[in-house]
């Protein structure tokens, strides 16, 4: 059973740029929840979405960040126009979802942004 | 809103020492407490949680103790070894809520 896969996991983007991180949660799992982590710090939450739906991205910057879960496919963390300060560590983790099973949420590898 | 606070930030044992970590909550409602381990360059990896309903938990040299009425929850580790060294995150949340809390994590250093 594979864990949550995360890709690129490295990625360096010039200021300007587009950064697409991507994420397939584990197996059986609905619900992928995206954090950001600045180097020495701790993890911060971003956005919390079930398949085609987003149920909480109080944590996301209102401008040039969005993120999606589509019926099919991997979810994915889009950043625009990145500036160096977007540097950081972003994982995704996922969770069975549902009341039953608890908060269990379980993380990726992570991908490590580098805008120059 | 829930607010969790862990100490210390950073703690030194030597190897073969017990090590001690620390969390508290302030909503009395949440009843599922995890914590992750984090290693250098990777991801948070779950080793234990416990839930409101028992007062402790152990999984060979890890264990979590819980005191709802102090609302703290400690991890302790025994015989500590080299590569228990990482940066450990205690969280909080209400059962029926996703919405984790988490500390600002404690960075572990196992003195050889």
């Amino acid at each position: 059973n594979a864990g949550v896969m995360q890709n690129p996991r490295h990625l360096v983007r010039r200021r300007g740029q587009e950064a697409r991180l991507r994420c397939s949660p584990m197996k059986g799992h609905s619900h992928v929840y995206w954090y950001r982590q600045l180097p020495e710090e701790g993890l911060k939450f971003m956005v919390y979405l079930q398949k085609e739906n987003i149920i909480d991205e109080s944590g996301m910057p209102k401008e040039r960040f969005s993120a999606e879960f589509p019926k099919e496919g991997p979810s994915i963390l889009r950043i625009q126009q990145v500036v160096r300060g977007d540097s950081a560590a972003y994982f995704c983790a996922s969770s069975p979802g549902g009341s039953s099973s608890g908060n269990t949420i379980y993380f990726g590898e992570g991908s490590w942004l580098t805008v120059v | 809103g829930e607010n969790v606070e862990q100490h210390p930030s950073t703690l030194s044992v030597q190897e073969g020492d017990s090590a001690v970590i620390k969390c508290t909550y302030s909503d009395s409602a949440s009843n599922y407490f995890p914590w992750y381990k984090q290693e250098l360059g990777k991801g948070p990896q779950l080793i234990i949680d416990i839930r409101s309903n028992v007062g402790e938990k152990k999984d060979q040299r890890i264990a979590v103790t819980l005191n709802k009425t102090a609302k703290h929850f400690s991890l302790h580790i025994t015989e500590t070894q080299p590569e228990d060294s990482a940066v450990y995150f205690c969280a909080a949340s209400l059962d029926s809520n996703y919405q984790l809390i988490w500390g600002a994590g404690t960075k572990l250093i196992i003195k050889p």
